[in-house]
């Protein structure tokens, strides 16, 4: 089992239309990210939240520790919003730094 | 403000040969900087996390004689893949931390080198 779990795996949206990515994780983590993978390769850091909810421009994250859950809405998608979204977290240890990674979804969105 | 690049972005190697990979924080001091491996239709596994002026601690599996690790100074750390063979053509992705922000998660990303040994 992973430690970070995805859904969904693929997502195709017509432009305009509302996404949400959701993130499920099963350990403790002091920091929880989402990124942003161009077809190029190149990763973009979209949020890095801990607690509650950060917004900037159409992207909202959302975050319930207790549920050990977060979510990514985009608003308004535009197709230049397809990529892959990957969720990732940092997990609470003192003894080094264990990161783990969602395999990602990958969106599209159809103009 | 807060980028990281990597140089190459791209490189082609005959097998056995060497190949060295460079990150660099070009407006912050990056006290820690983590190095990713990302095969094509997976998720970025970390390789190791290196802080300057020590030796880099590697996750399990990652073989530290075959992907050598320098972080030299607050601005660059070096990965070598060492006799690199077809096997190793991957992405490679590094990302950098500032001081105590390491520990709270925060890092900032390279846009990645693509490897491809022949």
């Amino acid at each position: 089992k992973n430690e970070v779990e995805q859904s969904p795996q693929n997502l195709t949206a017509q432009e305009g239309e509302f996404i949400t990515i959701n993130c499920s994780y099963s350990v403790g983590i002091s920091a929880l990210h989402w990124l942003q993978q161009h077809p190029g390769g190149g990763i973009v850091s979209l949020f890095m939240l801990s607690s509650g909810k950060k917004k900037h421009g159409r992207l909202i994250a959302t975050i319930n520790i207790q549920e050990k859950h977060s979510s990514l809405h985009i608003t308004a998608s535009h197709p230049r919003d397809s990529a892959v979204y990957i969720c990732a977290v940092r997990s609470k240890s003192n003894t080094g730094n264990q990161f783990y990674f969602g395999t990602g979804t990958s969106l599209t969105v159809i103009p | 403000g807060a980028v990281v690049s990597q140089h190459p972005s791209w490189v082609i190697c005959k097998s056995g040969t060497s190949v060295k990979i460079e990150c660099r924080s070009l407006d912050f001091q990056a006290t820690t900087m983590f190095w990713y491996r990302q095969f094509p239709k997976q998720s970025l596994m970390l390789m190791a996390t290196s802080n300057e002026g020590s030796k880099a601690t590697y996750e399990q599996g990652v073989e530290k004689d075959k992907f050598l690790i320098n972080h030299a100074s607050l601005t660059l750390s070096t990965l070598t893949v060492t006799s690199a063979h077809p096997e190793d053509s991957s992405f490679y992705i590094c990302s950098a931390s500032i001081g105590l922000a390491a520990f709270r998660g925060e890092q900032y990303f390279g846009p990645g080198t693509r490897l491809t040994v022949t």
